[in-house]
């Protein structure tokens, strides 16, 4: 059965910096192109990146592009995001998804920035 | 990017009626390998999205018939018939042609 677990999130300060993860299992891992897309509350679908099979690619919505960073660790089955200079705006669900097509989804994880 | 209109926004439907939600796309879904990256998913209270459609017409596993997808080009076409229960929530499109991906709006299926 494909996973896909998110972890990492939580309240975090403007201004400051939040690592997330998302550990894969059932599928092999290297075999995949990897994205990460944030929902904010009430709101829809925002595509923020992918990443291939070895990292030896990485795109990011453009208007993204400064805030956030996208990496894997194959050994480990895990896919990583790092924000940086968190803003209000960024206050969302952050999901892991595998292939660029989406084809299954993570549960998600809720970061809110706040003071 | 690659706008993604997705409409309508709300569709109040019966049990057992039918759904139709359209998406269309500011240039050509055509990618240059000849595949048409243009996907579907069901966004059901609470959950993940999960992919229903992908590349227009093809049903994901264990996805049940009624749905179907078609289109082609800029103008691609969700149907659902014999809407169930299950099947109320947010739908959306995917185009995965061009980057950066870009989602439709989502239409919010509901009984009448």
């Amino acid at each position: 059965e494909v996973k896909l677990v998110e972890s990492g999130g939580g309240l975090v300060q403007p201004g400051r910096s939040l690592k997330l993860s998302c550990a894969a299992s059932g599928f092999n891992f290297n075999d995949y192109w990897m994205g990460w897309v944030r929902q904010a509350p009430g709101k829809g679908l925002e595509w923020i990146g992918e990443i291939n099979k070895d990292s030896s690619t990485i795109n990011y919505t453009p208007s993204l592009k400064d805030k956030f960073t996208i990496s894997r660790d194959n050994a480990q089955n895990t896919l990583y995001l790092q924000m940086s200079k968190l803003g209000s705006e960024d206050t969302a669900i952050y999901y892991c998804a595998r292939s660029l097509g989406a084809d299954y989804w993570g549960q998600g994880v809720m970061v809110t920035v706040s003071s | 990017d690659v706008v993604m209109t997705q409409t309508p926004v709300s569709l109040p439907v019966s049990l057992g009626g039918q759904a139709s939600i359209s998406c269309r796309s500011s240039q050509s879904l055509v990618h240059s390998n000849g595949n048409t990256y243009l996907h579907w998913y069901l966004q059901k209270p609470g959950q993940s999205p999960q992919l229903l459609i992908y590349r227009v017409s093809n049903r994901f596993s264990g996805v049940p018939d009624r749905f179907s997808g078609s289109g082609s080009g800029t103008d691609f076409t969700l149907k659902i018939s014999r809407v169930e229960p299950e099947d109320l929530g947010d739908y959306y499109c995917l185009q995965s042609t061009h980057f950066p991906r870009t989602f439709g709006g989502g239409t919010k299926l509901e009984l009448k």
